[in-house]
Formats: C-alpha cells, structure tokens, sequence
C-alpha cells in the first residue's frame, strides 16, 4: 500500500535552516510528481511546492521562493524539502502528498515545524 | 493568485440531514476543483476532483457540482464520520490555492 512518511521537522531559531523528508513506498516512486502542502496551528492548508516526477520541473508559493527548495531522490524514494531563513509564519505541520492529475490522493501524516526563538 | 472562499464557515447540522457547502473562485477555474476532508489530528483525504468525481472509495452520499467559479459539495445523509472541517482547492493555474475550510459541526 502506498504510503508517505515525512520527518525532520522540530524546532529552530528564526533565520536558521530546516530540511524535511518524505520517504515513499508502496508505489513507483519515480513516476509521480510530489507536492509539500502546510498547515499552520489551527489554520487551513497551504500548498508549498510541487516538482515534477523526473525533477525537471518545479514550482513554489510565493512566500517561500528564494528560500525553499524542493528536490528529490528517485533512487532512494525520498522527496526532500530544504528550508532556509526560516520564519515563525513557517510554523506549521508539513504534509508531502502525491500527485494525481494534479490533486493530492495519498498524504503522509506530517511533520512539525516550530520555528520560535 | 486564485482566491478560493467557502461558505458557511461552520455548518450545524443534525445526522441523517443533508449538508451543503459552497465554494466561490475569484476567477475560473473550469472544472479542476477538489474537495478535501479533514479530521482532527488527521492528514486531509481527497474526496472529489473534476469538480464532480469521486476518489476511490468515497461513499456515493459526497457529491460535487459547478464549474467555472461556483462549486458546491453535498453530502445527503449526514453520518457521525462526516463531522470534519472540508476544504475547497483549485489546481487551474499556480500557486494552487486552497479555500479557508467549512467545518461541518453536529447540531
């Protein structure tokens, strides 16, 4: 069965840099583009950013452009998340989802990240 | 950047009722709207997309409706695993946006 298991989040300083991982199973990961999607503490949800199956694209929020960056490691089945200058409105649990036709069938549970001094 | 807004933003409803939630794009999307469900302490689950399909395994009482910028999701039998906060999103154009969530609460 599909599944998606993201981790590396936890707690960092304003300005410092966080990086998230998905880690999938269940299905060829290399066929599918994968997507980060957050949500602040009893907020609703944010997409992030999404890159496709191959890596050859990929596309952010504007909020986190210049600072995020998605990637991935298909031989590994990892999707990854760099996070740099944080900010406390990047507090949030971060989902990793799979595409399918451009909506999200399959998420992980999530992974926190608290970002406060 | 596409504004999705939802309405109502809470929904008291008694079960076995019929529940409507509408969702309104700032400008159109044609037909790709998905509509979330989630609960407490759980990732969102995909419910619709195309605006009127079913995910796999998605009960027959969810349905969907509209196009362009008028959407609304209708489940017609109430049940205790409904009461959730469901969430609007368009995947038209970039950045993909999400509306700000009804949560369907029992009356």
């Amino acid at each position: 069965q599909v599944q998606l298991v993201e981790s590396g989040g936890g707690v960092v300083q304003p300005g410092r840099s966080l990086r998230l991982s998905c880690a999938a199973s269940g299905f060829t990961f290399s066929s599918y583009g994968m997507h980060w999607v957050r949500q602040a503490p009893g907020k609703g949800l944010e997409w992030v950013a999404v890159i496709w199956y191959d890596g050859s694209n990929k596309y952010y929020v504007d909020s986190v452009k210049g600072r995020f960056t998605i990637s991935r490691d298909n031989s590994k089945n990892t999707l990854f998340l760099q996070m740099n200058s944080l900010r406390a409105e990047d507090t949030a649990v971060y989902y990793c989802a799979r595409d399918y036709g451009a909506v999200y069938e399959y998420w992980g549970q999530g992974t926190l990240v608290t970002v406060s001094s | 950047e596409i504004v999705m807004t939802q309405s109502p933003a809470t929904l008291s409803v008694s079960p076995g009722e019929r529940a409507t939630l509408s969702c309104r794009a700032s400008q159109s999307v044609n037909s790709n709207l998905a509509w979330y469900q989630q609960k407490p302490g759980q990732a969102p689950r995909l419910l619709i997309y195309v605006a009127s399909t079913r995910a796999t395994g998605i009960p027959a009482r969810f349905s969907g409706s509209g196009s362009g910028t008028e959407f609304t999701l209708t489940i017609s039998s109430l049940q205790s695993e409904d009461f959730a906060v469901y969430y609007c999103q368009q995947y038209n154009n970039w950045p993909r946006t999400f509306g700000q969530g009804t949560k369907v609460e029992i009356k």
